[in-house]
């Protein structure tokens, strides 16, 4: 397959460990942040969202954690599977045109 | 099933020549969004649209245009004027009020 974040960071993690992915974002404005998981090839896929009057936020095995004061933002996945492999972006919502602004990506890699 | 169309998957282009790239919605969202992905850096916005015969330039539209004369249809037209136009193009698309993009399957241009 394409090969998108040749010089990404990148997480190794072992099948069943959890995962951590961080994210610094720009806008003290922003209002609204996602997270998106790219497997190669294809589009973003939606994973979790906060809204900025929010610090966490739980879905199906992943959690998402706001912190304003330092604008950071980071992903965490439980009990990683080999399906989780994939690069994760983080987004926020500039509000202007519901345009998002995208972080560089996380390139995550998970070992049997 | 809703979602978004882009097409064709893989575009080869010769230099000097214009390409356009397609981008169908069925999901009757108002705006439409066309983003360029180059290995090692996250999605830069090209063009957006909120509304059907209206869109706006985003942060790299030089060489690119667009046109919105459907609310399903957004194409985008790469011209000989994008220097190095050799990139992964996404579509996404959003309802009005809500603040997550649904993203079409991508469209790889290369020029040969």
């Amino acid at each position: 397959g394409e090969s998108v974040g040749l010089h990404l960071p990148t997480l190794s993690v072992q099948e069943g460990d959890n995962s951590i992915i961080n994210c610094a974002y720009s806008n003290s404005a922003s209002d609204y942040f996602i997270w998106y998981k790219q497997e190669s090839g294809k589009g973003p896929q939606f994973i979790i969202d906060i809204r900025s009057n929010m610090d966490k936020r739980q879905g199906q095995r992943v959690t998402v954690l706001l912190n304003k004061t330092v604008k950071h933002l980071s992903l965490q996945i439980a009990a990683t599977q080999p399906g989780d492999s994939a690069v994760y972006f983080c987004a926020e919502n500039m509000g202007d045109g519901n345009k998002l602004v995208f972080g560089a990506g996380t390139i995550l890699r998970v070992k049997s | 099933d809703g979602g978004i169309t882009q097409s064709p998957k893989y575009l080869f282009r010769k230099e000097g020549q214009n390409v356009t790239l397609s981008c169908e919605q069925n999901l009757n969202h108002d705006a439409m969004y066309w983003y360029r992905q180059d290995p090692g850096q996250g999605l830069r916005l090209i063009y957006y649209s909120q509304i059907v015969n209206d869109f706006q330039k985003g942060d790299i539209a030089e060489g690119y245009s667009v046109s919105r004369e459907k609310k399903e249809s957004f194409p985008l037209t790469v011209t000989s004027a994008q220097k190095n136009p050799t990139a992964f193009y996404l579509c996404a698309s959003i309802q009005q009020g809500t603040y997550g993009y649904t993203f079409g399957s991508g469209t790889r241009l290369t020029v040969v």
